[in-house]
């Protein structure tokens, strides 16, 4: 069956850290995959979106690698902050997807930064 | 520059009533998607939508539920004859054009059934 995979233990980390959220798919053929955030009681949040012929994708403090071989991406949040406390969620789509139109998301990890 | 608008943002009903969830796109947005998140899991798809067509309604449940997108208005999910087990935050997002997108979310509406 196919499988969206985030670590669903928390994630805590000290300001000025590095933080590496993992995202680990099975029997998707992905032509891209997407990263969101969403904090408490929101929706979440587009932050960066990879392609399949793409090894790595940056935007401001985020870094994301796709390595289609062995099925998965990190989410890399460099210098981070208190403020980048959240749960943060792998999305992505694909031919073998449940739904050949939408987004399938993993459950997320839940990230806390710490002062 | 209004967002995705979700209303109402809290909905209480008793078990067997009906409920109405409503969801306006960004604007320019003629493509919308309701998911459902309920506690400890992650946001499963339901419906996707373009004006006045339903183009993929594969996560849908069978049976009390339905969706629609009107040339005019809002696009709205209905839940019939609600069950305990149907409390959970439903979000709505909108995109420009359809597939291979990033979407935007509302800030959904919180379901809960007496």
């Amino acid at each position: 069956s196919q499988k969206i995979e985030q670590n669903s233990e928390a994630l805590n980390i000290q300001e000025g850290k590095t933080a590496t959220l993992t995202c680990n798919y099975t029997n998707y053929s992905p032509a891209y995959l997407q990263w969101y955030r969403q904090d408490p009681g929101r929706g979440p949040v587009f932050l960066l979106l990879i392609r399949e012929n793409e090894k790595e994708k940056r935007k401001e403090r985020l870094k994301v690698t796709f390595d289609t071989t062995l099925k998965q991406s990190l989410f890399h949040i460099t210098a981070s902050q208190p403020a980048d406390s959240a749960t943060y969620l792998c999305a992505l789509d694909g031919e073998n997807s449940n739904s050949g139109y939408a987004l399938n998301f993993g459950k997320g990890t839940s990230l806390l930064v710490t002062p | 520059n209004a967002g995705v608008m979700q209303n109402p943002r809290h909905l209480v009903r008793r078990r067997g009533q009906e409920a109405r969830l409503r969801c306006s796109p960004m604007k320019g947005h003629s493509h919308v998607y309701w998911y459902r998140q309920l506690p400890e899991e992650g946001l499963k798809f339901m419906v996707y939508l373009q004006k006045e067509n339903i183009i993929d309604e594969s996560g849908m449940p069978k049976e009390r539920f339905s969706a629609e997108f009107p040339k005019e208005g809002p696009s709205i999910l209905r839940i019939q004859q609600v069950v305990r087990g149907d409390s959970a935050a439903y979000f709505c997002a909108s995109s420009p054009q359809g597939v291979n997108e990033k979407l935007f979310f509302g800030s959904g509406t919180q379901l809960s059934v007496l």
